[in-house]
């Protein structure tokens, strides 16, 4: 396990299509999160877990947006009727639970709403 | 409020020092971070700062912070093409509030 990995790396869907991405944290992280970064922006937090609990959530995380980590390993991010504003980079980050916070990201998602 | 900003750009010539700035509002925080995304590639971490703190240094990189002024600065000592990039800075916390605080970045570019 070399680091956060992301899965699909891009995705191209239609207005009003759902989409899920997935994320695998470093193994050993218990600690997980979910960005979201548009053009010429910094990562905007949407939402964070310890193991399987889901501690925090953004007010930009509407409620076509919903994310899981059932077993407190990888985790799902889910976006429902999709939207043209929702095209961003989707992060995922994870980091242990001592220490810095050092988070450790993910390449992203690249999400396309035509 | 939660806010970090940045100034968006900078354009340096290689060998000489690069300084990004960075102010945030939020006097709470723990930690402040550095995060390096050059394209194609994820978020790296470069270097932190415990809020207690006013200075550190790692190698070519010189954090520099000042508290009263909550001002964050990241010097790159002999700045090499390698380091052009988008630097953000970030702000972190601890006790359970544990998202980051992002700035919108700045893009250094390193020319001959």
């Amino acid at each position: 396990d070399t680091g956060v990995s992301q899965d699909p790396r891009h995705k191209i869907t239609k207005r009003g299509q759902n989409v899920t991405f997935r994320c695998d944290p470093i193994s050993e992280h218990n600690r997980l999160y979910w960005y979201r970064q548009t053009l010429g922006q910094g990562p905007e937090f949407l939402t964070y877990f310890q193991n399987e609990a889901q501690l925090e959530k953004s007010r930009l995380l509407s409620d076509r947006f919903s994310a899981e980590r059932p077993k407190g390993s990888f985790s799902t991010l889910e976006i429902q009727r999709t939207e043209q504003g929702d095209s961003a980079m989707y992060l995922c980050a994870s980091s242990p639970s001592v220490g810095i916070n050092e988070q450790f990201f993910g390449p992203g998602t690249r999400l396309t709403v035509l | 409020g939660e806010d970090v900003e940045q100034s968006l750009f900078l354009s340096v010539r290689e060998g000489d020092s690069s300084v990004i700035n960075c102010t945030y509002t939020d006097s709470s925080s723990t930690y402040l971070y550095w995060y390096k995304q050059e394209p194609g590639a994820g978020l790296q971490l470069l270097t932190y700062i415990f809020s207690n703190m006013d200075m550190k240094q790692d190698q070519r990189l010189t954090v520099l912070l000042n508290k009263k002024d909550k001002h964050l600065s990241l010097r790159i000592a002999d700045t090499q093409t390698g380091d052009s990039a988008i630097y953000f800075c970030a702000e972190g916390f601890s006790g359970g509030y544990n998202k980051l605080i992002f700035g919108a970045g700045t893009r250094l570019a390193v020319h001959p």
